[in-house]
């Protein structure tokens, strides 16, 4: 039983655009909601992450939006660079140091 | 980065042979984590630690056993490897018992298992 579902498995966005993943989760026992950027070769490394008490949190060009009623929140980059072309996991977890649950990734290619 | 380190980097082994990953830490975090990356199914959880001699299963514990001696050390054991356990291993300490937040992640071990 997956707890977080994320889409799309990819995406193609033009230079400047707006790119939006999405995510899903069952267990309304999460707390924590982060993202996480993964470039080839390396660790994937805290871009953002969020709690329910707020619906969303924004840091330079990415942001979180958070929907508690609906289990959802998502990931916006505006004004997306190439720079950004990345794989993106959503994560969740409970209250604490209990492990992360990760989404299957979306990987993101900006082209110029 | 938070002074995680995994050894070997890259590693071929043979079926049926164990192997051994280790995850370095020199910031005294209490929480590690070992997962496993394969294409179309992102992060899964294969076992972590919450202090020394302090561990549990994950997701995807089968075939695989861990150590953790030290504060700074986490071992995944592959007991008799097998070529489904072909994959990339990330290590990865929770900053948040020292009130930071998330994960920071290993560089990651790929290993070949033939």
């Amino acid at each position: 039983q997956q707890q977080v579902k994320q889409s799309p498995q990819s995406l193609i966005v033009q230079k400047g655009g707006i790119s939006i993943i999405n995510c899903a989760y069952e267990n309304t026992a999460f707390d924590y909601f982060p993202w996480y950027q993964q470039f080839p070769g390396k660790g994937p490394a805290l871009l953002i992450a969020i709690r329910p008490d707020v619906s969303e949190k924004k840091e330079g060009r990415f942001t979180i939006s958070f929907n508690k009623s609906a289990k959802q929140f998502s990931l916006h980059i505006m004004d997306s660079q190439p720079g950004d072309s990345a794989t993106y996991f959503c994560a969740a977890s409970r209250t604490g140091n209990t492990p992360l649950v990760f989404g299957k990734g979306t990987r993101l290619s900006v082209i110029a | 980065d938070a002074g995680i380190t995994q050894s070997p980097r890259h590693k071929v082994t043979e079926t049926g042979t164990p192997v051994t990953l280790r995850c370095h830490q020199t910031e005294n975090h209490r929480y590690m984590y070992w997962y496993r990356q394969d294409p179309g199914h992102g992060l899964r959880l294969i076992h972590y630690s919450y202090g020394v001699k302090d561990t549990d299963k994950g997701e995807v514990s089968d075939g695989y056993s861990v150590s953790r001696s030290k504060t700074e050390d986490f071992l995944l054991t592959l007991e008799s490897a097998t070529s489904s356990q072909t994959s990339v291993y990330f290590c990865a300490i929770s900053l948040r018992d020292q009130g930071g937040d998330g994960y920071t992640f290993g560089s990651g071990t790929r290993l070949t298992v033939v």
